[in-house]
């Protein structure tokens, strides 16, 4: 079965500071990831995802990840944070074989950044 | 506009009294899905849809129902709701792509009470 662990709860950094929230990922093919952000209140919005190629991979707001196949993992990354930053992190993996149309999420880590 | 739509946006109802909380989408997706989203356990998978009349359980079904019978529509039944029910309910749509389906488009939620 798959899954994605993000380990921490919660990740606090000042702004300006780069960031870095992290995802580890477990399926059986080959992995199709995306990482999604939530701000208050609202929906579930689409960051950045990898199908294949480029191991960097460059999304909405500045954010971008790197998928790292021996690891398993694939952590988000900003440079420079921003207070409008802080909002909850969900990274999401499905098999990219297709048959298998599930898509699974972690729990989501909250990040705050303070001015 | 592209989107994903949910009504109600907020439901208070009692045990047992049947309810259905609508989803629509304008995008012309082959995929839908419900998801709900509870603190601690991330977005968990309700059901999803592949097409009109093509439904399968997602991780947890149980209390639940849905159809298909329209492709922009993916309505969400309780039939008889209990308090376990009570969280904040997603509707989401994907189109498909390279190595199976897109990225998901989320609704703005349902945020559900059952007393």
């Amino acid at each position: 079965a798959q899954s994605v662990a993000q380990p921490e709860d919660q990740v606090n950094v000042a702004e300006g500071n780069p960031l870095t929230v992290k995802c580890t990922y477990s399926v059986s093919g080959n992995p199709y990831l995306f990482w999604y952000v939530q701000y208050p209140n609202r929906g579930l919005q689409f960051l950045l995802k990898y199908i294949t190629g480029d191991n960097l991979v460059k999304g909405s707001y500045g954010f971008e990840a790197e998928f790292n196949k021996s690891q398993t993992s694939f952590h988000l990354k900003k440079p420079s944070a921003l207070v409008s930053d802080s909002a909850l992190y969900f990274c999401a993996v499905r098999d990219f074989a297709g048959a298998n149309s599930k898509l699974t999420f972690g729990k989501g880590i909250t990040l705050s950044v303070r001015p | 506009e592209a989107q994903v739509t949910q009504n109600p946006r907020y439901l208070i109802t009692v045990t047992g009294k049947k309810l259905t909380v609508t989803c629509s989408q304008n995008m012309n997706h082959e995929y839908m899905s419900w998801y709900r989203q509870d603190p601690g356990l991330g977005l968990r998978q309700i059901y999803y849809s592949m097409n009109v009349e093509v439904t399968d359980k997602g991780d947890v079904p149980e209390g639940y129902k849905v159809s298909r019978k329209e492709k922009r529509n993916f309505p969400l039944i309780l039939e008889s709701p209990s308090p376990n029910q009570t969280s904040l309910y997603f509707c989401a749509s994907s189109s498909q792509g390279q190595g199976g389906w897109n990225e998901q488009f989320f609704g703005p939620g349902t945020r559900l009470t059952v007393l």
